[in-house]
């Protein structure tokens, strides 16, 4: 069965820290990997976009890293700051169907001054 | 540029009601979706439509249908609302090369059906 899993379900850090975001996932065939940022009360918004050649991309102070052979993804967030407290999402697109994506349930991150 | 436009942003139904939802977007994009967001839930597909004029089913399309009036719009509707559909709605797009490149979403429409 196609799952994308996400760890952990919710993080507190300090303001300034940094933080690792998880995703791991079962789906084949694997086309590729998007992380999106989503403020409460908001539409998710796009950080990156990953296909299977790529290991690692950064957006600023993200970085996501991917791991195709053992179907994982990680969303490393650097000196986090109060605006970084949202929800991160991965999704994983499969096959060649658009309407084949798979979303996370998302990790809740708050950001404590 | 508006982006992905969604209105209503609240709506309140009684069970049994119809309503559309609408969504329009300003980027010249291709595709549109239309997805729903429940608590502990992933976002999950209800329908998309890859171009003008073609609509597929997603993953959860019963009870909802669907119009790709013109390239800016694609709209949902709800023939007759169940309180299993009470959620946010989110309508989303992506330009030419589809799912390989980034999805844009407009902000969201709750509704609550009771």
């Amino acid at each position: 069965k196609n799952q994308v899993e996400q760890s952990p379900q919710s993080l507190i850090i300090l303001e300034g820290k940094n933080c690792t975001l998880q995703c791991n996932y079962t789906v084949s065939p694997f086309s590729n990997l998007r992380w999106y940022k989503q403020d409460t009360g908001r539409g998710p918004v796009s950080l990156t976009i990953m296909t299977f050649s790529e290991n690692t991309k950064s957006n600023r102070r993200y970085t996501a890293t991917l791991d195709a052979d053992t179907k994982q993804s990680s969303l490393h967030i650097t000196a986090s700051q109060l605006s970084d407290s949202a929800s991160y999402i991965c999704v994983v697109h499969y096959g060649g169907s658009q309407g084949n994506l798979i979303f996370g349930k998302g990790t809740k991150l708050s950001v404590k001054p | 540029n508006a982006g992905v436009t969604q209105t209503p942003k609240f709506q309140v139904l009684k069970t049994g009601q119809s309503m559309t939802l609408q969504c329009a977007q300003d980027m010249n994009h291709n595709s549109m979706y239309w997805y729903r967001q429940d608590p502990g839930m992933g976002l999950r597909l209800i329908y998309y439509s890859a171009s003008e004029g073609t609509t597929d089913k997603g993953e959860v399309p019963n009870g909802y249908n669907v119009s790709r009036l013109n390239k800016r719009e694609f709209s949902l509707r709800l023939e007759s609302a169940a309180p299993s559909q009470t959620s946010v709605y989110f309508c989303a797009s992506n330009p030419p090369g589809g799912v390989g490149t980034e999805a844009f979403f407009g902000q969201g429409t709750r509704l609550t059906v009771v």
